[in-house]
């Protein structure tokens, strides 16, 4: 079975402080990944999908960047936060072979505080 | 751009109710549909997907049908339980699956 991990559960950082969020995927060679951001009480935007170790596209601009180091893990990282960074970050998974029927499962997500 | 409308908001019902939460699309082709459910402070789950025209998706109870003529994808259960609160996303998967848009969520609340 696979399972999602993020790290960590939860931060509190303050305006203008580095960030790096994580997720790893297991059970599962070779998935599709992407990060998704939630402000509180809203939907979810994603942010950045990869389908191979090393290559990230970008969804939408929100001053973060994303890594794909390894086949099963993805990071999402910026160099300065700012308030609107505030929210629940959740990272997700799905097949490789693509199509526009392939579903995406998430993980349990990182709140993240930013004062 | 694809877009997804969710028109209600919030949605208060008893235990035994019937359930209907409405989805509409905007997108060229065929895109896929879906429907997610999230419990406070969880991911979203994955309830059930469709990608033809006509076809049902279900799962849990829940079922929804694919139509391409009204654009629709409307989310229904014959009864529902007090368990069933959360907030329930239809969402449209384009670019190969690599691009998921979601509604903006409803909110279901129901009363023992």
């Amino acid at each position: 079975a696979q399972t999602i991990h993020q790290w960590p559960v939860a931060e509190i950082k303050a305006v203008g402080s580095p960030l790096s969020l994580g997720c790893t995927i297991k059970g599962k060679s070779s998935p599709n990944l992407y990060w998704y951001w939630q402000a509180t009480g809203g939907t979810l935007q994603q942010l950045f999908y990869s389908i191979t170790v090393g290559q990230v596209e970008s969804v939408v601009q929100l001053n973060l960047s994303a890594s794909r180091p390894k086949d099963d893990q993805f990071i999402l990282s910026t160099e300065k936060l700012l308030l609107s960074h505030s929210g629940f970050y959740l990272c997700a998974w799905s097949l490789d072979w693509g199509g526009d029927y392939a579903e995406q499962f998430f993980g349990p997500g990182t709140r993240l505080t930013v004062l | 751009g694809d877009s997804v409308t969710q028109t209600e908001g919030q949605v208060a019902l008893s235990e035994e109710d019937f359930l209907t939460i409405h989805c509409n699309y905007s997108a060229s082709g065929y895109p896929a549909l879906f429907w997610y459910v999230q419990y406070p402070g969880e991911g979203p789950q994955f309830l059930f997907r469709a990608s033809r025209d006509k076809e049902k998706g279900s799962s849990r109870g829940f079922e929804a049908t694919y139509d391409k003529g009204t654009t629709s994808f409307h989310l229904r259960k014959a009864s529902v339980q007090e368990s069933d609160s959360a907030v329930y996303y239809c969402a449209l998967g384009s670019n190969m699956g690599y691009k998921l848009t979601f509604g903006t969520g409803t909110s279901l609340l129901v009363d023992p």
